[in-house]
């Protein structure tokens, strides 16, 4: 059960935008409208940032907007701040009815 | 509020078993699926389970099919991980979530350390 793609580290300055993609198949990212996004910093558990590709929860900031074009998943953070670091990972429903992670993106806002 | 609450983790020597533990709160327990999910130190996250709100549905990872059982108790609200067979790469912590296709809800998580 491979894992979904990501980079493993992304950077930007304050107030700029990043893009943190996520790559996976046509039986995962693909073949469903269940990626979601998560931000974790160190020593925390998880937080849901995007679910269902574009969706954000409640109390989540609007800087943070997720996308997909095929295969691939998009997260971009607008605006960045230096609470926006972090370690980010993705996760989509696979068929057979499994889950599956990204290898996680380490965010650091110069 | 919701919260999840997760215990048992500790240190177990190969081959040993172990079982965690989820308290759940603040939502109807029974109508939700559940998964565990481990992140092994310094590493990512990692799927390793699910059961339905009835118990009926369950999945593994390959990674752990064949020596870790999840069960539920929603009379209890709880949910648990039994893990036999235990490996030096069974070393991570382990969490908790709601599952709603996405994990909305996570504990704080268990530290689980498989060493002689």
């Amino acid at each position: 059960q491979s894992a979904l793609t990501q980079p493993a580290s992304v950077s930007g300055s304050p107030g700029q935008s990043i893009t943190i993609s996520c790559t996976g198949t046509s039986s995962d990212v693909g073949g469903y409208n269940f990626v979601s996004w998560y931000q974790q910093h160190p020593d925390k558990a998880p937080k849901l940032m995007i679910y269902e590709v574009t969706n954000r929860p409640s109390g989540v900031s609007n800087r943070f907007s997720g996308s997909k074009s095929g295969n691939t998943a998009s997260l971009t953070i607008s605006g960045l701040q230096a609470e926006d670091e972090a370690d980010y990972y993705c996760s989509s429903y696979r068929t057979s009815s499994t889950r599956v992670f990204g290898g996680g993106t380490k965010l650091t806002v110069l | 509020q919701v919260q999840l609450m997760e215990s048992g983790g500790g240190l177990v020597e190969p081959g040993g078993s172990l079982r965690l533990s989820c308290a759940a709160s603040g939502f109807t327990f029974s109508d939700y699926y559940m998964s565990w999910i481990r992140q092994a130190p310094g590493k990512g996250l990692e799927w390793i389970s699910y059961i339905s709100g009835s118990g009926s549905r369950i999945y593994y990872a390959d990674s752990v099919r064949g020596r870790f059982t999840v069960s539920r108790d929603n009379a209890q609200n709880s949910l648990y991980l039994q893990m036999n067979s235990l490996r030096a790469e069974d070393t991570a912590v382990y969490y908790c979530a709601r599952d709603l296709s996405y994990f909305d809800y996570w504990g704080q998580g268990t530290l689980v350390t498989v060493s002689s």
